[in-house]
């Protein structure tokens, strides 16, 4: 039983570079999120989906852009890396969002920005 | 002012101690109150999950809310080193989950 899986676990990158972040359920939730967690800082929501083909801003969207094609998956992207963009990425997924659904997380996409 | 608020820690306490972990919060809507556990290099993991005000005791942990104090707890009886681990509190009403900022707890063997 998988979960929330995210590719890559890491990655390295120069600055301007693009790349995407890859995140997939099993639970056939309706909800899914992308957050960067920085050192002091907490978790910080970036964008989220309320199901396929939707998607919404968050607390930090700017630099980044997200798409829903399937309801499994939900793709970050990085258009043009800056060394701000250094952090841990966080997906997370729930049955449905807002009214106390809880959220299922994976473990992470490490990316360091040089 | 943030919407959650939690010390951070370190905290750093002997094995079986009894743990408190707090949060404050400002926007009265919340409803639904989580606590997740996170280890280093890992994803949160929900560990406790509560609705309004009350208590709930699972094993060795009690999640509280007050919520006339706008005020959850969660306290770890018998602390083991496995509970060594970075807990983050969060909750919602009709958004996304809001998280606080994680407070970092050492159990000492």
């Amino acid at each position: 039983n998988a979960g929330v899986t995210q590719t890559p676990k890491f990655r390295v990158l120069k600055t301007g570079q693009s790349m995407t972040l890859l995140c997939a359920q099993d639970m056939n939730h309706e909800y899914m999120y992308w957050y960067r967690q920085d050192p002091g800082m907490g978790l910080r929501l970036i964008h989220y989906s309320v199901g396929e083909g939707t998607t919404a801003k968050g607390e930090v969207p700017d630099g980044y852009n997200v798409s829903r094609l399937k309801k499994q998956n939900f793709l970050l992207g990085l258009e043009s890396a800056a060394p701000s963009q250094t952090s841990v990425y966080f997906c997370a997924s729930s049955y449905v969002g807002g009214t106390g659904q809880p959220q299922h997380f994976g473990d992470g996409t490490r990316l360091s920005i040089l | 002012q943030k919407e959650v608020e939690q010390d951070p820690g370190p905290l750093s306490v002997p094995e079986g101690a009894i743990v408190s972990l707090n949060c404050t919060y400002s926007n009265s809507a919340f409803q639904y109150f989580m606590w997740y556990r996170q280890y280093s290099r890992k994803g949160p993991e929900l560990l406790m999950y509560t609705y309004s005000s009350g208590n709930k005791e699972d094993g060795r942990f009690t999640a509280q809310v007050d919520k006339s104090s706008k005020y959850i707890s969660l306290f770890i009886r018998d602390s083991q080193p496995s509970d060594s681990a970075t807990y983050l509190c969060a909750m919602n009403q009709d958004t996304p989950l809001v998280f606080g900022k994680g407070t970092r707890l050492s159990v000492i063997a």
